[in-house]
């Protein structure tokens, strides 16, 4: 079985500081790890993904997660906040590389503020 | 590409009443999953249906199915409505271990 845990539901930033949401995660097998966007009224989309390869992945838009096994840890990263990237974010597991099910945070909206 | 396309994107049914949803994936995904987002519970998956099995299944009642066809378009059907399962239920594919989802369907049940 495994779980996702995202720290904090609300997460409020100036536009130009640092974005850092938390996720932690619970895997009996060596997980496949991502990050989702969602605007209001629209699906998800992938940021990034880590499928045991690099540790530190790169994704889209500048975000960037560690996969920190000691700490169980993946979170997510932006150095510099813009406006665009307020919207609500998900940290999901899976079992394999067939993600077809996975396990989602409860999500964390970020909101940025000028 | 074309992407996951979901109808209808919107509709409003009444208690007691049963509503199928439509997904067609990206062309070449074979596997098709199913959530349904809500204020309470967040995203919670509820099937996977993979060349037109189902794979997976979450812990959903037995209201709430779902089919595949040959092209790997899927449908779910919820029979016999509740307030509760008024949410937006959301489709994806994949063949290359990351989800792509289509912008749902949010269904309204009063």
């Amino acid at each position: 079985a495994q779980s996702v845990t995202q720290l904090g539901s609300h997460v409020s930033v100036s536009e130009g500081a640092l974005v850092l949401l938390r996720c932690n995660y619970s895997s009996s097998v060596p997980p496949y790890l991502f990050w989702y966007v969602q605007y209001p009224n629209q699906g998800l989309q992938l940021l990034l993904k880590y499928t045991s390869a690099a540790t530190l992945v790169k994704g889209i838009n500048g975000f960037e997660a560690e996969f920190k096994k000691s700490e169980t840890s993946f979170h997510l990263t932006k150095p510099s906040a813009h406006m665009s990237d307020a919207a609500e974010y998900f940290c999901a597991v899976s079992l394999s590389t067939n993600a077809g099910k996975s396990t989602f945070g409860d999500g964390t909206t970020l909101t940025v503020k000028p | 590409k074309a992407g996951v396309t979901q109808t209808p994107r919107y509709l409003i049914k009444t208690r007691g009443q049963q509503v199928t949803l439509s997904c067609s994936p990206i062309s070449g995904h074979r596997s098709v999953s199913w959530y349904q987002q809500t204020p309470g519970q967040g995203l919670q998956f509820l099937f996977e249906y993979f060349s037109e099995t189902q794979r997976n299944k979450g812990n959903f009642p037995g209201r709430f199915s779902g089919r595949q066809f040959s092209n790997s378009r899927s449908e779910m059907n919820v029979s016999t409505l509740e307030l509760g399962d008024s949410a937006l239920y959301l489709c994806a594919s994949t063949n290359t271990g990351e989800l792509f989802f289509g912008e749902g369907s949010r269904l309204t049940v009063l």
